[in-house]
């Protein structure tokens, strides 16, 4: 069973910079895995970040940005803002499975 | 706008049968697919599977094949979620995207329907 592993929490202080990152069991992630990143605050639904690695939906503040990094899916926050505290989720594709697979999630702090 | 509509909240007993929805608007709901998510009580996000209302293309997540069925009705725009018996474990917040499978983009979600099982 793949496992997708994310970073289960990390801090940043306001204004800061932060990646980050999202690995696969089956090896290095590349662009063919279609990483997707989320983002959900408490009691919502979650919300598209990004998509294909790097692509930002129209909603997508230009803070965020997306990158393979060291054989993995990495998303960067700059200019953190106290509004970024949430939970961070990414989803890598499988083709060949023909399914996604979530990472279990970063809750990100902002102090 | 592009809208997923889900229907409301439900409380059920083990054993019993359920079929909750997931309403598109403000684009063709045959030319994407709708994938559905679990999110348990605390926990993250989960993949069930997806369909593609044009043709009803289903695929299942191994974790979820045989557990539920989904399904769609593209004459209504709306694409389902059934069980057929209920467990304890199904409690969950479960939530509808819109995926374009090329490139594997999910953009908008459902606002989710949260299902309780319990005795």
């Amino acid at each position: 069973q793949t496992v997708v592993t994310q970073e289960p929490s990390l801090t940043v202080s306001p204004g800061g910079t932060v990646t980050l990152t999202c690995a696969s069991s089956t090896g290095a992630v590349t662009s063919g895995y279609y990483p997707n990143w989320f983002q959900q605050k408490p009691g919502q639904a979650p919300r598209a970040l990004i998509y294909s690695t790097s692509n930002k939906h129209s909603w997508t503040p230009a803070r965020f940005s997306g990158s393979l990094l060291g054989g993995k899916a990495a998303l960067t926050l700059s200019g953190v803002q106290p509004e970024d505290e949430a939970e961070y989720y990414c989803l890598l594709y499988y083709g060949g499975a023909q399914e996604g697979v979530f990472g279990g999630g970063t809750k990100l702090t902002v102090l | 706008e592009v809208q997923l509509v889900q229907s409301g909240a439900e409380v059920k007993k083990p054993g019993e049968s359920l079929k909750i929805s997931c309403k598109g608007s403000g684009y063709s709901f045959t030319s994407y697919w709708i994938g559905w998510v679990r999110q348990m009580p605390g926990k993250g996000l989960e993949w069930m599977g997806i369909i593609y209302p044009g043709d009803s293309d289903t695929r299942y997540s191994p974790s979820f094949q045989g557990q539920v069925t989904i399904s769609a009705d593209k004459s209504i725009s709306t694409a389902y979620l059934q069980w057929s018996s209920l467990k304890a474990s199904d409690t969950a917040m479960y939530y509808c995207v819109r995926l374009h499978l090329v490139g594997a983009v999910i953009d908008y979600w459902g606002q989710g329907t949260l299902v309780t099982v319990s005795s």
